[in-house]
């Protein structure tokens, strides 16, 4: 099993629509999490850390729930610039560190 | 905010040549930095932790004579691609942390690398 699955989609939502994005994880040693922006053939950009009590930036919200071991992206009122590929990242630091990215999630936004 | 520089950007080489791309940390120091590889419509996968002043942690798969990583100070991390083959082209990406916890990965700008 990997240590962090998303659904590949791709999600193809009009311009406006709400989306959400599930991450699961394996290791519940995991420390942080973040999602990631990617664009095609760009370096990965970080969107947003994940907080347990939920954090909020603008039109996304992430979510992390530690008892069932998932993460969540939701977009608000989405734009055609938001059409990309997100990865959940989890991140353990014990006795080594590594980043370890979920497959990723491709969203395409339609006008 | 925090920078990675990777370079170079794009190569192309013969086959059977060997690459070296760098990684730096332009303003924090990284203990560790990861070396990733992305071939096209598929995920980033983790090839090698780079740790500063000790040996490389290869995932499993990856051949760490073929992917020579060198991570000689707190700012320079470096992947060689040895006796690069065409089936090694892909975009490879370098990313680091600061020392402290917690605190997100920052990407290099990638390379990629075409072997012809």
């Amino acid at each position: 099993r990997k240590e962090v699955e998303q659904d590949p989609g791709p999600f193809n939502v009009p311009e406006g629509a709400t989306v959400a994005f599930n991450c699961t994880y394996s290791n519940s040693a995991s420390q942080s999490f973040f999602w990631y922006r990617q664009d095609c053939r760009k370096e990965p950009k970080l969107l947003m850390s994940v907080y347990s009590s939920g954090n909020e930036d603008g039109r996304f919200t992430a979510q992390l729930n530690r008892a069932s071991q998932y993460i969540s992206l939701l977009i608000r009122d989405s734009k055609l610039s938001d059409s990309a590929t997100y990865l959940c990242v989890g991140l353990y630091s014990g006795g080594y560190q590594k980043v370890t990215f979920g497959t990723g999630t491709k969203l395409q936004v339609i006008p | 905010g925090a920078v990675v520089s990777q370079h170079p950007s794009w190569v192309i080489c013969k086959s059977g040549t060997s690459v070296k791309i760098e990684c730096r940390s332009l303003d924090f120091q990284a203990t560790t930095m990861f070396w990733y590889r992305q071939f096209p419509k598929q995920s980033l996968m983790l090839m090698a932790t780079s740790n500063e002043g000790s040996k490389a942690t290869y995932e499993q798969g990856v051949e760490k004579d073929k992917f020579l990583i060198n991570h000689a100070s707190l700012t320079l991390s470096t992947l060689t691609v040895t006796s690069a083959h065409p089936e090694d082209s892909s975009f490879y990406i370098c990313s680091a942390r600061d020392q402290g916890l917690n605190t997100e990965a920052f990407f290099g700008q990638g390379t990629r690398l075409t072997v012809v």
